[in-house]
This record gives structure tokens, sequence and C-alpha cells, in this order.
């Protein structure tokens, strides 16, 4: 299974917005409504951001939002804070497995 | 507070075996499917196998089919690995995941695999 594509770096200033794809195909992102997405902060545990394309856990502030067209799932960070920059992660079931995203490191300017 | 902690890891010859543990706290363990999810140096996140509530069913990635066994004692609050034949490309750090809502919703910080002569 090949990992989903996402672009290796991202970046915004405080309070803009930024926003993150995660590229698959029509057996993964494409084919189950089941995408989710992972923060993990250098030397922290990951941390689920997003479930099932857009849903929130408790605690997960409303800032991040996801969606999804096609074989592309996005995360957004609105309202950009010092405290979002992290490596963020897709990803999607893919029919008895999963499959993650190549990753994307979110830079705070 | 849910906390599941990995262990078990170290360095290993090619060829060798290793069994990973990862006891879960605060959670009825019982209830949920796990994973192992592996990161090697420098590489994105890789998902491994994951194991249904009762152990009954258990799933692996291609790469390591034939090699490695999921198996959990809910008695126990353990989720394990065990890693056969291991090769060069299996050094990694592995963490263990609690899976809900087709995601994964609690990590442990990881355990590391050195597979090396």
């Amino acid at each position: 299974q090949s990992a989903l594509t996402q672009p290796p770096s991202a970046s915004g200033s405080p309070g803009q917005s930024v926003t993150i794809s995660c590229t698959g195909t029509s057996s993964d992102v494409g084919g189950y409504n089941r995408v989710s997405w992972y923060q993990q902060h250098p030397g922290k545990a990951l941390k689920l951001m997003i479930y099932e394309v857009n849903k929130r856990p408790s605690g997960v502030p409303d800032r991040f939002s996801g969606s999804k067209s096609g074989n592309t799932a996005s995360l957004t960070v609105s309202g950009l804070q010092a405290e979002d920059e992290a490596d963020y992660y897709c990803s999607s079931y893919a029919g008895s497995t999963y499959v993650f995203g190549t990753g994307t490191t979110v830079t705070v300017l | 507070e849910v906390q599941l902690v990995e262990s078990g890891g170290g360095l290993v010859q090619p060829g060798g075996s290793l069994r990973l543990s990862c006891t879960a706290s605060g959670v009825t363990f019982s209830n949920y499917w796990m994973s192992w999810v592996r990161r090697a140096p420098g590489k994105g996140l890789v998902w491994v196998s994951h194991i249904k509530s009762d152990g009954s069913t258990t799933t692996y990635a291609d790469s390591v089919k034939g090699r490695f066994t999921v198996s959990r004692d809910n008695a126990k609050n353990t989720l394990y690995l065990q890693m056969d034949s291991l090769r060069a490309d299996d050094t990694a750090v592995y963490y263990c995941a609690r899976a809900a809502f087709w995601a994964f919703d609690y990590w442990g910080q990881g355990t590391l695999v050195t597979v090396s002569s």
C-alpha cells in the first residue's frame, strides 16, 4: 500500500489559516469517509485531531476542521497560533487495513 | 486518563526475534480494537497491524505478514507484537494505539527497535 501524499511543509502567520492536503486513491481516501488527522509535537505523543473526515474529538479546538473531495482530504487550521506548530499526519481506512500520509510540518511564522 | 506504555524494544540482529508489549491503564481495554504503528528513522508513520477487542480477528500490513504476530491478554490489559525474522528495514519506533471510530484516539510514546549486526 502506498502512503497518502501530503506536502512536506506548510506555513502561515499567527491568525492566518493553513490547509494541508492528503491525497490517496479510490481504495482509501476516496472510498471511505474514514479519514483522520494527527498532530505531533517533538517528543510528545501523537494526538487525534479529526476523525471520520470532519469530526473533532472532545478538547480539540474548533479552529481545526476537516473536509474531503474525491480522493483528497484536507485539514484546515484557522486562526493559527504558535502552539499549532507541529507535524501533522493524515490516515485513511483502506478496507481492513490503514494507510498514513507522508506528514506535513506546519510552521508558524 | 488513558495511558498506553510500550516496552520490549532494543537491538536485535537480522533474522532475530523480539516481543513488544503495550500495557494500557485508565481504559476498559477489552472493549477496543488495538493497533501497532511504526515510524522508521526519518520516515513517516506506517500502520503495521491491528487486533479486534476479543482477539478473534487480526490484520497485518503486507510488509510484515507472516513474520509478525499480534495478540492480546485482556486480563492483563496488554497488547503484544511478536516480531520474527527481523530485517534492517524493520528498524523503527513502534507505537501502540487504541482504535475507535476508524481512527487512533490514544497513542503510546513508542519503543525503539533497531535491527543491526
